[in-house]
């Protein structure tokens, strides 16, 4: 099984930082990597997918990136409706998920 | 409206079975890959099963042989039958769609979840 280790659990920022999140795969998936922003009592919601396409009606201050099997999901400029927790899944074999990063006010 | 509406879930004992209902409105279940995604309280997501256009299904290991993934194309409705249920199966279950229509899935539609409780 691919493993996806996501890295930090929790962070702290303020509104206008820069933040970077990042999922590391066990082995090789090339760019088969998504993002999603969760919220307390709501589904996931798509950002990100294929490591760096921009899922429509997202705001472009998400971006992702990829770098052999370290994936980053940066949020240019936190804005208050950003406070969530946020999961990269794998798709290059099955689906499985790292363990999510809780992004908090500083 | 595109959407996804769970149901279905509920309390039950150690070894009993549940079935999990997931309607879809504004698209065709039929006609798209369909999944089940569960989230136990305070967990990560952990991928379930899913079910291909063509009717193919496949299962993580911790539930092959236990659940089983259907669909009705006339009620454009996707099931989720769970038997020997375990305390380790409690979780909110979410169904997703991925448009994809490839080995490589993505989910870019979620329902709102139904919360399934394994205890005696």
């Amino acid at each position: 099984d691919i493993q996806m280790t996501q890295s930090p659990s929790t962070l702290s920022a303020s509104v206008g930082d820069r933040v970077t999140i990042t999922c590391r795969a066990s082995q090789t998936i090339s760019t088969w990597v998504a993002w999603y922003q969760q919220k307390p009592g709501k589904a996931p919601k798509l950002l990100i997918y294929d490591a760096s396409s921009l899922e429509s009606g997202v705001p472009s201050r998400f971006s992702g990136s990829r770098f052999g099997t370290e994936f980053t999901l940066t949020i240019s400029s936190l804005q208050p409706d950003d406070f969530a927790t946020y999961y990269c899944q794998q798709y290059s074999s099955y689906s499985t998920f790292g363990q999510g990063t809780k992004v908090e006010i500083k | 409206e595109v959407q996804l509406v769970e149901s279905g879930g509920g309390w039950i004992q150690p070894g009993g079975s549940l079935r999990l209902s997931c309607a879809a409105s504004g698209f065709t279940v039929s006609s798209n890959y369909m999944s089940w995604v569960r989230q136990a309280p305070g967990n990560g997501l952990e991928w379930v099963s899913v079910i291909y256009s063509s009717g193919r299904t496949y299962y993580a290991d911790s539930v092959k042989g236990r659940f089983t993934l259907s669909r009705d194309t006339s009620k454009n409705t996707l099931y989720l039958q769970m038997n020997s249920l375990r305390a380790e199966d409690t979780a909110v279950y979410y169904c997703a769609r991925d448009q994809t229509l490839t080995d490589y899935w993505y989910f870019d539609l979620w329902g709102l979840g139904t919360l399934v409780t394994v205890s005696s």
